[in-house]
């Protein structure tokens, strides 16, 4: 069973320029979940989406917004870069159970650099 | 702001050393208390999902407790070996379901 495919793996841009990364969830997967990574702050969470709907937002600008497709895969877009959004971008997928997250896959993740 | 906070934030031991961790987490509108385990250069990786208060699991030498009525789990490692090093990281699921908050991490290093 493949697992969460995130791309690009590396990449990096310069300020004000808009990046959009990709993430594959497990087949039969249908929520996926994405969350930032910096050294100062941790894993934070920036969105979730279910059926191609956003069920929560974390607390980050406008410039952050992501989609869900039907066939469950899904993007996230950061416009207007800045050098703080300099980070590891985590993808994960989950099987909800009950009411909950259940488990979370996480991808290999994707490192923006923002110089 | 809600706080989860792990501790300590970095552990050496020796291989074979017993060693746990501590997560605490807001008591209120509890759902879930996830462990997982970062290696280096890795995803990190699901250990536990647990919802019930007293709830105790295990993985081999891995295991968890919970405790929602104080707000803390505790994650023990028995016997350390040199592949368990890795980032532990605790993450709390409100009772909105659908979005973790992680703790900073408890850091792991076991020598050979």
């Amino acid at each position: 069973k493949a697992g969460v495919t995130q791309t690009p793996r590396y990449l990096i841009k310069t300020r004000g320029q808009q990046v959009t990364l990709s993430c594959s969830p497990i087949s039969g997967h249908r929520s996926v979940s994405w969350y930032q990574q910096t050294p100062g702050q941790g894993l934070q969470f920036l969105f979730e989406y279910f059926s191609e709907t956003q069920r929560n937002k974390g607390n980050f600008p406008g410039r952050f917004s992501g989609r869900q497709f039907s066939n469950s895969r899904s993007e996230m877009n950061v416009s207007t870069l800045e050098l703080g959004d300099s980070a590891l971008y985590l993808c994960a997928s989950s099987l909800p159970s009950g009411g909950g997250a259940g488990e979370l896959f996480f991808g290999e993740g994707s490192r923006l650099t923002v110089l | 702001i809600l706080n989860v906070e792990q501790s300590p934030q970095s552990l050496h031991v020796q291989e074979g050393d017993s060693t746990n961790f501590t997560c605490s987490f807001p008591s209120s509108n509890f759902y879930a208390l996830h462990w997982y385990r970062w290696e280096t250069a890795k995803s990190p990786e699901a250990l536990f999902v647990m919802t019930l208060n007293g709830d105790e699991k295990k993985k081999g030498r891995i295991s968890a407790t919970l405790n929602t009525k104080e707000g803390y789990s505790y994650l023990y490692i028995k016997g350390s070996q040199p592949e368990d090093s890795a980032t532990y990281l605790c993450a709390w699921e409100n009772n909105a379901g659908n979005m973790l908050t992680f703790g900073g991490g408890t850091r792991l290093m076991v020598k050979p």
